[in-house]
């Protein structure tokens, strides 16, 4: 049973859009949250996480919103840029220090 | 300089030979993970350790087993190898303590072929 969904395989944008992309999740005991980056040939490299207390947490470009009722994460990158072309994980965990995985979603941004 | 490193890069091998990756971190953490990814399945979690004389299987750890020899060395071995173990393997590393949490800190990946 996944318990970290992430139903879109991929996603295409226009530079300069933005980009939305979503995590569903189903376990309710997850009290943390991560968002992270992969380019091929790379491992994973964290981006942004939020507490199961926050229901939003910015960095720059990147906003991460937490809709805890609706068991429900989406990372909004604003505004998006070839760069940020690449594999997009989300991850939850607990307090067992493991994360569990989506299966990713390739967002690509056309110039 | 890397804070997570994984050798081999990449390696071909044949069913039922003996392989051995390893990771080595200078990060200082005392908790290290392997998963491994494939095509459309993400990253599943094979082992973790929380500290030197801790071992716990993760949710795939059927045909694998692992050693940490000191805080900074975790290796993944594959007794046998078989083809289904052809995948891309990551070395992980965390800090609780750490301003970022439960963050998990990656390095760059081990391509396992098994031919």
């Amino acid at each position: 049973d996944q318990q970290v969904k992430q139903n879109s395989p991929s996603l295409s944008v226009q530079e300069g859009r933005i980009s939305i992309l979503n995590c569903d999740y189903t376990n309710s005991m997850f009290d943390y949250f991560l968002w992270y980056k992969k380019y091929p040939a790379e491992g994973p490299t964290f981006l942004i996480s939020i507490s199961s207390i926050k229901d939003k947490n910015e960095d720059g470009r990147f906003t991460v919103f937490l809709n805890k009722s609706a068991k429900h994460l989406s990372l909004h990158i604003v505004p998006s840029q070839p760069g940020d072309s690449a594999v997009y994980f989300c991850a939850a965990g607990g307090s067992n220090y493991k994360l569990t995985f989506g299966k990713g979603t390739l967002l690509t941004v056309n110039p | 300089d890397a804070d997570v490193t994984q050798t081999p890069r990449n390696r071909i091998t044949k069913t039922g030979k003996r392989i051995m990756l390893e990771c080595s971190q200078t990060k200082g953490h005392d908790r290290m993970y392997w998963y491994r990814q494939d095509p459309g399945l993400g990253l599943r979690l094979i082992y973790y350790s929380f500290d030197v004389k801790d071992i716990n299987k993760g949710e795939i750890s059927d045909g694998y087993s692992v050693s940490r020899q000191a805080q900074a060395k975790f290796s993944l071995s594959l007794e046998s190898a078989i083809p289904n173990q052809t995948a891309l393997y990551f070395c992980a590393t965390s800090d609780p303590r750490g301003l970022a949490g439960n963050e998990q800190f990656f390095g760059p990946g081990t391509r396992l072929t098994v031919l």
